[in-house]
């Protein structure tokens, strides 16, 4: 059972455009929403988070929208960059965060060419 | 700043031997964690602790033990290797749960199992 699905499993933006990774879930339960990146040979590390009571954070370049009603979220790049590259993971938690309790979407590539 | 260390990086077994990878974390984070990362698969929780002396199950448990003598160290023990242990295994500390607590994790370790 899949709990956090992730799409698409990859992706090609050029170079100034929007990135747009979608994520859905199905446990009510979860309270904790936290979108990774990886890079070649690392290990993933956190971009940016967002609880339920919000419907959007935005960091920088990175926005996450969240629609609790249909119990889905998002990541948007904006003026996508080359180093942006990476592999990207949306995963959730039902305990609000932590090293222990994350379940992890499948993961998209994302292409930035330049 | 060492964060959360892994080693080896990489390692290959036959099947039936045993290893242990190591993980050490030098932020003193109570919560640590191992998880597998499988192309296509996302990662998925292996082990966790929640203190010295305090470990439990993840979703994919099976051949695999743990143990958490101090805070600091948390290694994963391959009792007797197998071909569908191939993967790459990160190790993952955070300082709690709730409160958008962020999760650390290392650089991997890289295992193929022949």
């Amino acid at each position: 059972q899949q709990q956090v699905k992730q799409s698409p499993q990859s992706l090609i933006v050029q170079k100034g455009g929007i990135s747009i990774i979608n994520c859905a879930y199905e446990n009510t339960a979860f309270d904790y929403f936290p979108w990774y990146q990886q890079f070649p040979g690392k290990g993933p590390a956190l971009l940016i988070a967002i609880r339920p009571d919000v419907s959007e954070k935005k960091e920088g370049r990175f926005t996450i929208s969240f629609n609790k009603s249909a119990k889905q979220f998002s990541l948007h790049i904006m003026d996508s960059q080359p180093g942006d590259s990476a592999t990207y993971f949306c995963a959730a938690s039902g305990i609000g965060g932590g090293a222990d309790g994350l379940t992890f979407g499948k993961g998209t590539h994302l292409i930035i060419q330049p | 700043n060492a964060g959360v260390t892994q080693t080896p990086k990489f390692q290959v077994l036959k099947t039936g031997q045993s290893m242990t990878l190591q993980c050490a974390q030098d932020m003193n984070h109570e919560y640590m964690s191992w998880y597998r990362q499988d192309p296509g698969m996302g990662l998925r929780l292996i082990h966790y602790s929640v203190g010295a002396g305090i470990t439990d199950q993840g979703e994919v448990p099976n051949g695999y033990n743990v143990s958490r003598s101090t805070t600091e160290d948390f290694p994963l023990r391959l009792l007797s290797a197998a071909p569908s242990q191939t993967s790459v295994y990160f190790c993952a500390s955070s300082l709690g749960r709730g409160g958008n607590t962020e999760a650390f994790f290392g650089q991997g370790t890289r295992l193929t199992v022949v």
